[in-house]
């Protein structure tokens, strides 16, 4: 079936230190949205893209959404101990009114 | 900030009852889905809902499942004769825009026994 793949599947990373994770599709999407996912907890939104090319920022976080529109990345600067969860790109596929597929995630711990 | 709550936080249940699981949406939404994520999975689409009726449904939500709005601001998601694979977090979420940007609740935990 049709699947959003994310890289890392998780990563160990030291406070401080910046964090890079992608999203792929073997099919283009015309909206990119991250979210974040604390234990126990629902996904909240992170960050909306809705341009190929468009690179948007919430606070530490940046997101972009790539030229060939079949990915996107998200980057963490200067990680802190409250960035520990779990990652998703979510997107709707063409042709789809408005449900979304959930990519597989990046776990995300942060070390002291 | 205005924000989704969904009721029970956990739900326990034998397998066969039936169980009605309810969501509060954003109050000027007119968009609302049920998702659901098996544990250590990712979230999976179950059913979009505006207008008062269903706009798209996954292979997952079969006859077993049906959702309501009641009501100017509750919507539910009803699964009639649970089974084990039923076991899950059930996330409501809602958006104003008829778009892709989805706020989610804090998630039912069902667990079917």
């Amino acid at each position: 079936g049709q699947q959003l793949n994310q890289s890392p599947q998780s990563m160990f990373i030291q406070e401080g230190e910046d964090v890079s994770m992608n999203c792929t599709s073997s099919s283009i999407f015309n909206t990119w949205l991250w979210y974040k996912q604390d234990p126990g907890e629902g996904p909240v939104l992170l960050i909306a893209l809705y341009k190929a090319g468009e690179l948007t920022s919430n606070g530490r976080l940046t997101a972009q959404f790539g030229i060939t529109r079949k990915d996107s990345f998200l980057n963490i600067s200067a990680s802190i101990p409250s960035d520990v969860g779990i990652y998703f790109c979510a997107g709707p596929w063409a042709g789809t009114a408005s449900k979304l597929t959930f990519g597989t995630g990046t776990r995300l711990q942060v070390t002291l | 900030e205005p924000e989704v709550t969904q009721t029970p936080s956990h739900q326990v249940t034998q397998m066969g009852q039936e169980v009605i699981l309810r969501c509060v949406p954003i109050s000027n939404h007119l968009y609302f889905y049920w998702y659901r994520q098996i544990l250590g999975q990712k979230v999976e689409f179950l059913v979009s809902f505006y207008n008062n009726e269903i706009s798209e449904k996954s292979e997952i939500f079969d006859d077993q499942f049906s959702v309501e709005r009641p009501d100017g601001s509750n919507f539910t998601l009803k699964i009639r004769s649970t089974k084990l694979e039923d076991s899950a977090m059930y996330f409501c979420a809602s958006t104003t825009r008829g778009v892709y940007e989805q706020f989610f609740g804090p998630g039912t935990r069902l667990t079917v026994l």
